[in-house]
């Protein structure tokens, strides 16, 4: 089945720029859509088709997806952005998956 | 304005089934490129998608569970339900269900997502 790797953790002082990295196989030709999820909360859609921003979702975050990597980006990082960060795709290549990274602790030093 | 909302039993014990339902409002699951979806997390681990049903009743289950789930859908009600069948201690987590849409002819993301609820398997 398919993979999707996450780093485990990513440490960020706030104002600058928070880089997390999805890898898989050949990702590029995915769509790939990220969540946020803080403690306690449900997750929230946050970028989807693999650079979109659903209504309501600050122009801080955007995403970006090409050969065996997606990455999610939040510039000028506040404190609020502290979340688990978990990326996702729709494998059609095999029985129609959906599968999940394998998430990323966002912390804001 | 779109919610989920799951209901069911927070204790299970081993060996039994888990009926889970969501009851949905402010979308339809008759037509258009749309499904509903539930997806688990275990205490401290990260999300694992579970199984999805798609506006013309066509169903995907997780691979390594499908033996397990079954997922259906009653239309008039907005509602899904999803059972689980030999609950173990390790199906121990938090059940979400979420709206599955997409474009084109592809449900592909998960928005809004339920709050959801914490299933405990144990004796």
């Amino acid at each position: 089945s398919y993979v999707l790797t996450q780093p485990p953790s990513v440490s960020v002082a706030p104002g600058q720029t928070a880089r997390i990295t999805c890898g898989g196989n050949n990702i590029g030709s995915k769509s790939v859509h990220w969540y946020q999820q803080k403690p306690g909360q449900a997750p929230v859609l946050v970028v989807y088709h693999d650079s979109d921003r659903p209504s309501g979702i600050s122009e801080r975050f955007s995403g970006s997806n090409s050969g065996n990597t997606a990455t999610l980006t939040i510039s000028r990082v506040e404190a609020g952005d502290e979340a688990d960060y978990y990326c996702q795709v729709w494998d059609n290549s095999n029985d129609h998956n959906y599968v999940f990274g394998t998430g990323t602790k966002v912390t804001v030093l | 304005q779109i919610t989920l909302k799951e209901s069911g039993p927070t204790l299970v014990k081993p060996t039994q089934t888990l009926t889970l339902t969501c009851t949905f409002s402010g979308f339809s699951l008759s037509g258009g490129v749309v499904g509903v979806g539930w997806i688990r997390q275990p205490p401290g681990k990260a999300l694992e998608w579970l199984a999805l049903i798609y506006w013309d009743d066509d169903k995907r289950y997780s691979p390594s569970l499908k033996s397990r789930l079954s997922i259906t859908k009653d239309t008039s009600k907005n509602q899904v339900v999803l059972t689980m069948t030999n609950m173990d201690p390790m199906d121990t987590a938090t059940y979400y269900c979420a709206r599955g849409f997409g474009d084109l002819l592809s449900v592909s993301w998960f928005d809004p997502w339920g709050q959801g609820t914490l299933v405990t398997v144990s004796s």
